[in-house]
């Protein structure tokens, strides 16, 4: 069935350095990727999503890139902040309508180091 | 900007109870979806809903819950008998019915916490 992989589950970095998470996903018809961004006890928020048109995207310090041949895509943030701290999750759609539903991964727990 | 809205923030029930969760989705969307989320867990599907009817629903969604349009702004999830599994954090969410648009909104949740 529809899986989303994600990797790593924490990750800790240094204030100023740069963070990467990547997710893996198993139906090849899915063509939206959203990554959302969840601070404790809040709803996920959409920070930045990419089609399958789309090789990469990037908005001011975020970043994401997707292989549609690998079925991999990435989030990359850099010049990492405190307030980047939180839960950041990848998310992808099965593809056969947009509006189907969304398949989430497992999550990764993103620590800024001051 | 228009938000989706959802009520209580917080639900308190005994094993065995019903409970409704409601939703306001944003007003001209067409599209209304239920999530889970157990607590240190990642976000799960539960329902799709267009049109008065389910479009799609999850292995979660069981025959104790149901989902309802009960008037033009108003989406409720019903459990009718609630586990202590069932304690999670509720999201409700709503995209427009635009071709090619696949962004979802998410309301702000629902704890419900079965006792």
């Amino acid at each position: 069935g529809e899986n989303v992989e994600q990797h790593p589950s924490t990750l800790s970095v240094q204030e100023g350095d740069s963070a990467v998470i990547k997710c893996t996903y198993s139906d090849s018809a899915s063509n939206y990727f959203p990554w959302y961004k969840q601070e404790l006890g809040k709803r996920p928020q959409l920070i930045i999503d990419i089609r399958s048109n789309v090789g990469e995207k990037k908005d001011q310090r975020i970043a994401v890139t997707l292989n549609k041949t690998a079925k991999h895509f990435s989030l990359h943030i850099t010049e990492t902040q405190p307030e980047d701290s939180a839960v950041y999750f990848c998310a992808a759609n099965p593809g056969y309508s947009s509006a189907s539903k969304i398949i989430f991964g497992s999550g990764t727990r993103l620590s800024i180091r001051p | 900007e228009p938000e989706v809205t959802q009520t209580p923030s917080h639900q308190v029930t005994q094993m065995g109870q019903e409970v409704i969760l409601r939703c306001v989705p944003i007003s001209n969307h067409l599209y209304f979806y239920w999530y889970r989320q157990i607590l240190g867990q990642k976000v799960e599907f539960l329902v799709s809903f267009y049109n008065n009817e389910i479009s799609e629903k999850s292995e979660i969604f069981d025959d104790q819950f149901s989902v309802e349009r009960p008037d033009g702004s108003n989406f409720t999830l019903k459990i009718r008998s609630t586990k202590l599994e069932d304690s999670a954090m509720y999201f409700c969410a709503s995209s427009p019915r635009v071709p090619g648009y696949y962004e979802q909104y998410f309301g702000p949740g629902t704890r419900l916490t079965v006792t």
